[in-house]
């Protein structure tokens, strides 16, 4: 089956650039998506088809894809970006979900 | 705006059938505009996906859980629901329901439900 792995943890400083990695095989050749989960809330899409935001997402909020790593970038990270992160890909049957970072804004 | 509201028992017994029910609101589960999919999240741990039905009736399921998934849909009720079997304590969760966009191989969660919590206990 097909995996995602994801760091557990990163931490940044406020005002600074995030970057969470997510890697797969080949997943370059894949849509990637990326969903923030505050504490006790609903999994929010933040970036769909690598690249795109919708509605209503900061402009802070990026994403990219090559290789075997999707990579969301968050530019200007403000406190209210902390929060758990999950990447997500289509294997071509089924949905596949990375393990998620929890993202510290110390 | 698209809307998911999940209903159904927050306990339910080992060895017993878990079910659930999602209610939408916003867009006709006949419009085939989305697939409508299940995850389920432990306490502390991350997204599992358990599958997902399109307006015609097909459905794709988590292999990990195949055996014991059904999922069904009420268009007249503007529902869909999911019954997991025989569940154990593992099945504790907060379950999620979504829908599922696909366009060409780009496959996301567009919309999610608030997910309601089962425990599975005696």
């Amino acid at each position: 089956s097909y995996e995602l792995t994801q760091p557990p943890s990163v931490s940044v400083s406020p005002g600074q650039t995030a970057s969470i990695t997510c890697s797969g095989d080949k997943l370059g050749d894949k849509y990637a998506c990326w969903y923030q989960q505050k504490p006790g809330q609903s999994p929010v899409l933040v970036i769909y088809q690598d690249t795109k935001r919708p509605s209503g997402i900061p402009e802070r909020f990026s994403g990219s894809n090559s290789g075997n790593t999707a990579t969301l970038t968050i530019g200007g990270t403000q406190a209210m970006d902390e929060a758990d992160y999950y990447c997500q890909a289509w294997d071509g049957s089924t949905v596949v979900f990375g393990g998620g970072t929890k993202l510290t804004v110390l | 705006q698209v809307q998911l509201q999940e209903s159904g028992p927050g306990l339910v017994k080992p060895s017993e059938t878990l079910s659930l029910t999602c209610t939408v609101s916003g867009v006709s589960l006949s419009s085939g505009s989305y697939y409508w999919s299940w995850i389920r999240q432990p306490a502390g741990k991350g997204l599992e996906w358990i599958g997902y039905i399109y307006y015609s009736g097909s459905t794709n399921y988590n292999p990990s859980l195949k055996s014991r998934v059904t999922i069904s849909l009420d268009t007249s009720k503007n529902q869909f629901s999911l019954k997991l079997s025989s569940v154990t304590a593992a099945d504790t969760a907060v379950y999620y329901c979504a829908s599922l966009f696909s366009y060409s191989t780009s496959w996301y969660l567009a919309h999610w439900g608030q997910g309601t919590p089962v425990t599975v206990s005696s």
